[in-house]
């Protein structure tokens, strides 16, 4: 019931393309979803998070999707630039910052200029 | 926003020693700290959990003897691996919480751990 399922583990996607990372969980006492973005070498850079009285939150190029009958959340990359190309977290939490994450996998992205 | 910084950045020691990695908050205190393990092209692993001035809870199958966690302040948490073997090396990143009603947890730069 902890775990965070993600997909897919890797995604070459064309420059300016949409690029669609899915994650999904079981525990309904989750109600924290950040998805984060990482470098090679670096620490993980939060880039949007949602809570699930909200179907969609989106910032800038980024958009997260949520279903909260579904237990699943995604994120959309609008407009794809070499520059996204990293390794993408999502995760799930109880609560405040007090609580741990759950971490899904990652998914390796590569966007092709 | 709220910087979270590691030092050392990297460190290579020898089988036996041990190492000391510092995780500050620098412009924020953090109520709650984490420790987190990466192995290469793998997600992070949660090692343990550590409130400022309590013990540090560690998940299971983590050895608490071997991974040494001071909360000692608010702005500063201190991981000690203890007579570091090879297989000990890892990306060790840290992050921190400001508290209760604050979602986001705010990660270091990691720590490259290289035990010969």
């Amino acid at each position: 019931q902890q775990q965070v399922k993600q997909s897919p583990q890797s995604l070459i996607v064309q420059k300016g393309g949409i690029s669609i990372i899915n994650c999904a969980y079981e525990n309904t006492a989750f109600d924290y979803f950040p998805w984060y973005q990482q470098f090679p070498g670096k620490g993980p850079a939060l880039l949007i998070a949602i809570r699930p009285d909200v179907s969609e939150k989106k910032e800038g190029r980024f958009t997260i999707s949520f279903n909260k009958s579904a237990k699943q959340f995604s994120l959309h990359i609008m407009d794809s630039q070499p520059g996204d190309s990293a390794t993408y977290f999502c995760a799930a939490s109880r609560g405040s910052g007090t609580y741990k994450y759950i971490f899904g996998t990652g998914t390796r992205l590569k966007v092709l200029a | 926003g709220a910087v979270v910084s590691q030092h050392p950045s990297w460190v290579i020691c020898k089988s036996g020693t041990s190492v000391k990695i510092e995780c500050r908050s620098l412009d924020f205190q953090a109520t709650t700290m984490f420790w987190y393990r990466q192995f290469p092209k793998q997600s992070l692993m949660l090692m343990a959990t550590s409130n400022e001035g309590s013990k540090a809870t560690y998940e299971q199958g983590v050895e608490k003897d071997k991974f040494l966690i001071n909360h000692a302040s608010l702005t500063l948490s201190t991981l000690t691996v203890t007579s570091a073997h090879p297989e000990d090396s890892s990306f060790y990143i840290c992050s921190a919480s400001g508290g209760a009603g604050v979602d986001e947890q705010f990660f270091g730069p990691g720590t490259r751990l290289t035990v010969l």
